[in-house]
């Protein structure tokens, strides 16, 4: 079974620009969840998706968006970047929402913000 | 919202010796759960122990889980070159709103 596939794995992008990221989870599995990592902060929780329906959201500013389509792909979307949205941003998928749930993660998209 | 953590943040060993890592949480949970994440990769899942779960092993990994502390440890036996890692312990909260909450990590340095 292929694993959870994150793009791209860097991008380089200038301040007020938007980005997009891309995330296809284990096949079978309908919850996605993103992440951001920093050296800072920690993983900090951005949102969970689960068939195609927000279910759970950090506390991040509104410019942080996502999305699931119905193969449970998801994307997500920061707008007007700043420089303190550099960071690692890891997407997790897991079978079913819920407790006891192990997440599985893709190698993360590198982005950095100049 | 940083729930967990990790004791302590960074710790170098031999290879052959044991490791122990802690962390302690503050909110009830339904599970605890331990990653690991080699050099700006994803994390690796572990191990979970459920709430009612008092010690758990897998391999050369022990977790214990002590709910009335609200902590957990991790020990690692015989450790290899190839443990070398970040180690993050991540709590599902009851009632929470996050999926998981991580710890900020700790780094296990294993020297050959």
């Amino acid at each position: 079974k292929a694993g959870v596939t994150q793009t791209p794995r860097y991008l380089i992008k200038t301040r007020g620009q938007q980005v997009t990221l891309s995330c296809s989870p284990i096949s079978g599995h309908r919850s996605v969840s993103w992440y951001q990592q920093t050296p800072g902060q920690g993983l900090q929780f951005l949102f969970e998706y689960f068939s195609e329906t927000q279910r759970n959201k950090g506390n991040f500013p509104g410019r942080f968006s996502g999305r699931q389509f119905s193969n449970s792909r998801s994307e997500m979307n920061v707008s007007t970047l700043e420089l303190g949205d550099s960071a690692l941003y890891l997407c997790a998928s897991s079978l079913l929402t819920g407790g006891n749930e192990k997440l599985f993660f893709g190698s993360g998209t590198q982005l950095s913000v100049l | 919202s940083q729930q967990g953590e990790e004791d302590p943040q960074a710790l170098s060993i031999q290879e052959g010796e044991n490791a122990t890592m802690n962390c302690s949480y503050k909110t009830s949970i339904n599970n605890l759960q331990w990653y690991r994440q080699n050099s700006g990769r994803g994390l690796v899942h572990l191990i979970l122990i459920r709430s009612n779960e008092r010690e758990k092993h897998s391999g050369r990994l022990r977790v214990t889980l002590d709910t009335s502390k609200k902590s957990s440890s991790l020990l690692i036996t015989a450790s290899r070159a190839a443990d070398t890692a970040s180690y993050f312990c991540a709590t599902d909260p009851q009632g929470g709103s996050e999926k998981l909450v991580f710890g900020k990590g700790m780094k296990l340095t294993v020297n050959p």
